[in-house]
């Protein structure tokens, strides 16, 4: 089966500080991706990466970036939290970024900023 | 503008009960619609992918049906068991797009009583 892993799934920052979220699949999956979940508006996409060292910024990319050093190691970074990025926040893996590929998640990091 | 409506926002039914949930979408030109189930403070698990050409799909008691010229889908659970007891959400993916172009919806938050 399909494993994508969350480093920490539950963390608490404070503003102003950098918070890594790590993400490690161990599918040899070419796409990754980082969504944040809300309550009321549904999942929406960060950034994504289809090849190591490759990123592409989704629908929400400010206020975040993104490292992908290794093929299955995905990491978001928050480089100064606000508290308006307290969030669920959901990594995933695909093999294929075909129309109809799919989607693997891991269990999410939730993401308080004081 | 792309969107996927989910309804209802919530529902409440008795276990071993049968429920139908709903998805309407104005997503075009269409590729892909999927369903999955996320358990409280989970990532979501695929249960369904249907392309344009299939109108059913099946996964042990959950069934989803997709209508592309009304542009809705449905997920019908048979025999609600507790663990049923969870949110639901409609993805829909455009033609041509990738997995970066997704669509989701807010979800269905499904609470089955005993």
């Amino acid at each position: 089966d399909v494993k994508v892993t969350q480093s920490s799934r539950y963390l608490v920052k404070r503003t102003g500080e950098k918070v890594f979220l790590e993400c490690v699949q161990d599918m040899d999956h070419e796409n990754m991706f980082w969504y944040r979940q809300d309550p009321g508006l549904g999942l929406r996409l960060i950034y994504f990466s289809y090849d190591v060292k490759m990123k592409e910024k989704g629908d929400i990319p400010e206020g975040y970036s993104v490292s992908r050093e290794k093929k299955e190691r995905f990491s978001l970074i928050l480089e100064s939290a606000s508290t308006n990025q307290t969030s669920m926040y959901l990594c995933a893996s695909s093999f294929s970024l075909a129309d109809t590929g799919e989607l693997f998640f891991g269990e999410g990091s939730r993401l308080t900023v004081l | 503008k792309n969107q996927v409506e989910q309804s209802p926002q919530s529902l409440i039914i008795l276990e071993g009960k049968n429920c139908t949930l709903q998805c309407n979408y104005t997503v075009s030109p269409f590729s892909n619609l999927r369903w999955y189930k996320q358990d409280t403070g989970r990532g979501p698990v695929s249960l369904t992918i249907m392309t344009f050409s299939e109108n059913t799909k099946s996964n042990g008691r959950y069934t989803a049906t997709l209508d592309a010229d009304t542009k809705q889908s449905s997920l019908h659970i048979t025999a609600s068991q507790l663990s049923d007891s969870a949110s639901y959400i409609c993805v829909v993916g455009g033609y041509g797009g990738s997995q970066g172009n997704l669509i989701f919806g807010k979800g269905t938050k499904l609470s089955v009583k005993p």
